[in-house]
C-alpha cells in the first residue's frame, strides 16, 4: 500500500540548533510533495511544495526541503531553529501524475527549547 | 484573502447521537476535502467534491457518514449515530482543481474537533 513515513514522533532541539525532519514514502512513479505544520492552538499551514524542477524547495520562514527521487525522501531542514518553530509537522504526498489524494505522515512534533 | 472557514470547532456528544458540521472553503475553489484526524495520525481524506459533485469517497464509513456539498459551496459532514471511535479533528481543505491538475495545493480550516462519550 502506498505510504508516508516520518521517522521521528518527537524532536527536541534547543534554539540556533539545526533541524532535519524526514520524510520518505512508497510509491515510485509521479510524485508532488508538500510538508504543512501546524503551531500550537492553529491550523495546517503549507510550508513548502514540490512539483516539478530543482529538487532544493525554499519555503517559508527559513525553511527548504529536498527532493531525492533515487531514495524516496523528501526531508525537511531549518539550519538554526527558533523557539517560534515549536509545533507539528506534516509530510504529504500526493502520487501519480492523475492523482488527487493527499497521504500524510503521522507527524512529527517539534519542540525547541529557549 | 479568507481562509477556510469551519464550524462548530469544539463539539461533544454521547454515543449514538448525531452531529453535523459545516465547512465554507475559501471563495472561487471548486475542489473541497473533508479529512478525519485521529490523535497521534496525519489527517485521512474522507471524501472530496468537485464543484457539487462526488469525486472520491472510497474511504467514508457510508453507514454512518454522509456528506453533501449543494450549490457547489459549503459543505457539511453528518455523523449518525456517532461511535466511541469517531472522536477525532475533522478537518476540512479546499482547492482551485483538485489534483491531477498543475499545481494543485490544498489549504485547510482550523477543524472541529469532536469528542464522543
Amino acid at each position: 500500500a502506498q505510504s508516508v513515513s516520518q521517522h521521528n514522533h518527537h524532536v527536541i532541539l534547543s534554539e540556533a540548533a539545526s533541524l532535519e525532519l524526514g520524510c520518505n514514502y512508497s510509491y515510485g512513479g509521479t510524485v508532488n510533495l508538500f510538508w504543512y505544520v501546524q503551531y500550537p492552538g492553529q491550523h495546517l499551514q503549507l510550508l513548502l511544495k514540490y512539483f516539478s524542477g530543482d529538487p532544493l524547495v525554499k519555503g517559508i520562514k527559513g525553511f527548504e526541503a529536498e527532493f531525492i527521487k533515487s531514495k524516496f525522501s523528501f526531508n525537511l531542514r531549518k539550519p538554526s531553529v527558533q523557539w517560534s518553530d515549536t509545533a507539528e509537522y506534516f509530510c504529504a504526498v500526493r502520487m501519480g501524475a492523475g492523482s488527487y489524494q493527499l497521504t500524510f505522515g503521522k507527524g512529527t512534533k517539534l519542540s525547541v527549547i529557549p | 484573502e479568507a481562509g477556510v472557514a469551519q464550524s462548530p470547532r469544539y463539539k461533544i456528544i454521547e454515543k449514538r447521537q448525531s452531529v453535523a458540521f459545516w465547512c465554507n472553503p475559501i471563495s472561487g475553489h471548486a475542489t473541497l476535502y473533508w479529512y478525519q484526524q485521529i490523535l497521534g495520525q496525519g489527517p485521512k481524506l474522507l471524501i472530496q467534491f468537485q464543484n457539487n459533485g462526488v469525486v472520491d469517497d472510497s474511504q467514508l464509513p457510508k453507514d454512518r457518514f454522509s456528506a453533501e456539498r449543494l450549490k457547489g459551496v459549503d459543505s457539511t459532514l453528518k455523523i449518525q449515530p456517532a461511535k466511541l471511535e469517531d472522536s477525532a479533528v475533522y478537518l476540512c481543505a479546499s482547492s482551485t482543481r483538485g489534483g491531477g491538475q498543475g499545481e494543485d495545493t490544498q489549504y485547510f480550516g482550523p477543524g472541529t474537533r469532536l469528542t464522543v462519550l
